[in-house]
């Protein structure tokens, strides 16, 4: 079993809707940190959290350290937004959950 | 532009060469983490290093690799003899207080083993 596990895999939302892309972590961690990964590679940190809800624009996470769970929400979701988002959960070290593929149609 | 730069972007070497990977972290960062991605695969930790230190390198293959950040100057990954297996996107990120911090990824070096 992965120490990060990211649901769903794959993700194919219309434009507008709402959409949660979900994380459950089985290690302890510093922070936890939401990543965007666009189709041509590149790395963008979204959100570090240690503890509560972070919000900027229409992207909302929110951790619960209890439960070792974190949520990405987005609000009405652009074509823009298709990207693979990452769970990463980091000590010293970093694991990775395997990403979520997110596609938004017009 | 301040932010983390890596390069180079692309590099191809024949097999059993060496590669070299450049990291200069965000002005003022003295935490860097090295991470690779496989093709199709997700992104796996390598190394993290301070300022002429290694603090986990516990991602690090045990041969062939190894990472330093000098006092002076980027932080340098180096692959030697390289094989077709490290063929591989590597990407370098920096933030200013280590495990809690804000992370800033550069735009990633890819490497190619012929």
């Amino acid at each position: 079993k992965n120490e990060v596990e990211q649901s769903p895999q794959n993700l194919t939302a219309q434009e507008g809707e709402f959409i949660t892309i979900n994380c459950s972590y089985s290690v302890g961690i510093s922070a936890l940190h939401w990543l965007q990964q666009h189709p041509g590679g590149g790395i963008v940190s979204l959100f570090m959290l240690s503890s509560g809800k972070k919000k900027h624009g229409r992207l909302i996470a929110t951790i619960n350290i209890q439960e070792k769970h974190s949520s990405l929400h987005i609000t009405a979701s652009h074509p823009r937004d298709s990207a693979v988002y990452i769970c990463a959960v980091h000590n010293n070290d970093m694991r990775f959950g395997a990403g979520t593929r997110l596609t938004v149609k017009p | 532009n301040a932010g983390v730069m890596q390069n180079p972007r692309h590099l191809v070497r024949r097999r059993g060469q060496e590669a070299r990977l450049r990291c200069s972290p965000m002005k003022g960062h003295s935490h860097v983490y090295w991470y690779r991605q496989l093709p199709e695969e997700g992104l796996k930790f390598m190394v993290y290093l301070q300022k002429e230190n290694i603090i986990d390198e516990s991602g690090m293959p045990k041969e062939r690799f190894s990472a330093e950040f000098p006092k002076e100057g980027p932080s340098i990954l180096r692959i030697q003899q390289v094989v077709r297996g490290d063929s591989a996107a590597y990407f370098c990120a920096s933030s200013g207080t280590g495990p809690t911090g804000e992370l800033f990824f550069g735009e990633g070096s890819r490497l190619t083993v012929l």
